[in-house]
């Protein structure tokens, strides 16, 4: 069974500043997706960014970039230059396929003016 | 676009009671999945469908049942309501192939509080 675990409950910087969340994982498949999604107050999942396991190449989506360690099974999440609107619970996933995810316990940032 | 939609966005039950929360895509996603996200927790599966006429369960299946049988609809089914089952509903729903497409849509959440 896959597992995913991140061990910041709450992470707290100031507006501007560059953030590092960490996440690692547990499988013994070849082939999976690695995932960061953002939920906001309004509780709405959205997708920040995802890994292919099989890509060496660590993912970028404009201010948000991955640390993928696939030996160390550790995939974690770097905002830069954090804004206010980055203020949310952020949750590490991992798939086999297309829909079976499995979510770690998610961390908790909030980011100051 | 809709996307993926669920109703109600809030609901409050009696212990014993039943209900059914819908999920509906308009993405022609042959995935379906349904989960729950309980306070300080991630989201746990509890049913997916890969397909009109095929579900399965995952991590917490008990007491909640699924049929699929429209590509569009995944509804979720809870018979005897529990204080257990006080929780976030996400739906979601993806494309069956993996690659630039293996992303999951996820609704809006159904809030359900069972007294």
């Amino acid at each position: 069974a896959q597992t995913v675990t991140q061990s910041q409950p709450e992470m707290s910087v100031q507006e501007a500043e560059t953030v590092t969340l960490s996440c690692t994982y547990d499988t013994s498949e070849n082939n999976y997706y690695l995932f960061w999604y953002k939920q906001p107050p309004s509780r709405q999942m959205i997708l920040v960014i995802r890994q292919e396991a099989y890509k060496q190449q660590n993912a970028t989506e404009n201010r948000f970039s991955v640390n993928f360690q696939k030996a160390a099974k550790s995939f974690s999440l770097k905002i830069s230059d954090s804004q206010l609107g980055d203020t949310a619970m952020y949750f590490c996933a991992s798939s086999q396929g297309a829909q079976k995810l499995v979510f770690g316990q998610g961390t908790r940032l909030t980011i100051n003016p | 676009n809709a996307g993926v939609t669920q109703t109600p966005k809030f609901q409050v039950l009696k212990t014993g009671q039943s209900m059914t929360l819908q999920c509906a895509q308009d993405m022609n996603h042959e995935y379906m999945s349904w989960y729950r996200q309980d306070p300080g927790m991630g989201l746990r599966l509890i049913h997916y469908s890969v397909g009109a006429g095929i579900t399965d369960q995952g991590e917490v299946p008990n007491g909640y049942n699924v049929s699929r049988s429209t590509t569009e609809d995944f509804p979720l089914r809870l018979l005897s309501a529990a204080p257990s089952q006080t929780s976030v509903y996400f739906c979601a729903s993806s494309y069956r192939l993996a690659g630039a497409k293996n992303i999951q849509y996820f609704g809006a959440g159904t809030r359900l509080s069972v007294l």
